[in-house]
């Protein structure tokens, strides 16, 4: 299982927004409403961002929103800050219980 | 306080054998389906292997499959990876990880460290 695809990095601007794609395939992102999303600082364990494409769990902020058209999910963040500048991670389920993470983006908050 | 704090890193020969462990708290963890990822240095989170609940299912992922063999002991709460057949493609920091959600984990550990190397 290959990787899914998403840009090497990032940025923008405090109060601005930024959104990254994370492209798969049918088999994986396109096929299922399971992309999650997940965010690393450096030297940090991941913190999940979103789950089933579009859903925040409890004390995540509304800044940060997921969608999913064909076979490739995107993260917004939205009203940028300062610790918002990290890792994000894109996870798909491939079915038969396996999963794929994307390949990394890193945001920098300029 | 939801827990999970993993142990049996180190250092090993190419070929040779680790026992990653996950002591967990703070949770019913015979509810929940249990994730492995793993991250080499400087490098992307990989997921690793899943089991259910009650220990009746199992995945993995194709690079280490035949390799590795995730089980747990929910009487004892801990979550276990036994790794066989080491390669130096296998270094990394290991999490084990909750599934709290469909199709997604929302707890991690804060990993161990696996160097393969001779």
């Amino acid at each position: 299982q290959s990787a899914l695809t998403q840009p090497p990095s990032a940025s923008g601007s405090p109060g601005q927004s930024v959104t990254i794609s994370c492209t798969g395939t049918s088999s994986d992102v396109g096929g299922y409403n399971s992309v999650s999303w997940y965010q690393q600082h450096p030297g940090k364990a991941p913190k999940l961002m979103i789950y089933e494409v579009s859903k925040r769990p409890s004390g995540v902020p509304d800044r940060f929103s997921g969608s999913k058209s064909g076979n490739t999910a995107s993260l917004t963040v939205s009203g940028l800050q300062a610790e918002d500048e990290a890792d994000y991670y894109c996870s798909s389920y491939t079915g038969s219980n396996n999963y794929v993470f994307g390949t990394g983006t890193k945001v920098t908050v300029l | 306080e939801v827990q999970l704090v993993e142990s049996g890193g180190g250092l090993v020969q190419p070929g040779g054998s680790l026992r990653l462990s996950c002591a967990v708290s703070g949770f019913d963890f015979s509810s929940y389906w249990m994730d492995w990822v793993r991250q080499a240095p400087g490098k992307g989170l990989v997921w690793v292997s899943q089991i259910s609940g009650d220990g009746s299912s199992t995945s993995y992922a194709d690079s280490v499959k035949g390799r590795f063999t995730i089980s747990r002991d929910n009487a004892k709460k801990t979550l276990h990876l036994q790794m066989n057949s080491l390669r130096a493609e296998d270094t990394a920091v290991y999490y084990c990880a909750r599934g709290g959600f469909p199709f997604a984990v929302d707890v991690w550990g804060q990993g161990t460290t696996v160097t393969v190397s001779s």
